[in-house]
């Protein structure tokens, strides 16, 4: 699986928007970005996913770059419930071999401060 | 609709002992993944099964194994277990296998501690 890399840590303060930024240097064509987040003593949950276009839903805004060696999660308006550990996850197309498998990095913890 | 239930929310072992963990996924979803985690290494992908078949495998030793029900249910058992297999057991369901687009809805997780 191609790998991502994250800061391990970011701050932001409450309703401030937030841009989480992951580096996929090693993408392929057919690797589709994925967002999942983990809030404190929960299951991770999905956040958003993209292929080449940003992509916008109710949680936040993906951000891709035009060469797809890196991405951005855009969340508009902090709340002190987004404070989680957020994970870029790089899929591969459907068919291949990597199925459901998600392949979690160490993510970014993102503090919110009231 | 529900979601994914897994049980037991917590579970206390000895080393050398077996245990067995349980997952429902959401219903009409046949996809069910399982995941380790804990504080080292971060989240892990053990197996996953559709239609009552493994789809895909971790690097996990063979003491780890896996199966799914007709009504796709999933439980995972850990046998012989030792010290270093503590940590929160996370089950996933997707409603169908692999796919990009399929979306994992992850239970609460099972916290087991090995003693």
């Amino acid at each position: 699986d191609a790998k991502t890399t994250q800061p391990n840590s970011m701050e932001s303060n409450e309703e401030e928007p937030v841009h989480l930024p992951c580096n996929h240097s090693t993408i392929s064509g057919t690797d589709y970005i994925h967002w999942y987040r983990q809030l404190p003593s929960q299951g991770p949950e999905y956040v958003i996913h993209g292929l080449t276009s940003n992509v916008n839903n109710r949680m936040a805004s993906l951000a891709i770059a035009e060469d797809r060696k890196s991405s951005t999660l855009i969340l508009h308006r902090a709340t002190l419930r987004d404070a989680a550990v957020y994970y870029c996850i790089l899929r591969a197309n459907a068919g291949g071999t990597s199925y459901g498998k998600l392949t979690f990095g160490q993510g970014t913890i993102l503090t919110v401060h009231p | 609709k529900a979601g994914v239930t897994q049980t037991p929310r917590y579970l206390i072992k000895t080393r050398g002992q077996q245990v067995t963990l349980s997952c429902s996924p959401i219903s009409g979803h046949r996809s069910v993944s399982w995941y380790q985690q804990t504080p080292g290494q971060g989240l892990q992908f053990l197996f996953e099964y559709f239609s009552e078949t493994q789809r895909n495998k971790g690097n996990f030793p063979g003491r780890f194994s896996g199966r799914q029900f007709s009504n796709s249910r999933s439980e995972m058992n850990v046998s012989t277990l030792e010290l270093g297999d503590s940590a929160l057991y996370l089950c996933a369901s997707s409603l169908a296998a692999g796919g990009t687009y399929n979306e994992q809805f992850f239970g609460p997780g099972t916290r087991l501690t090995v003693l």
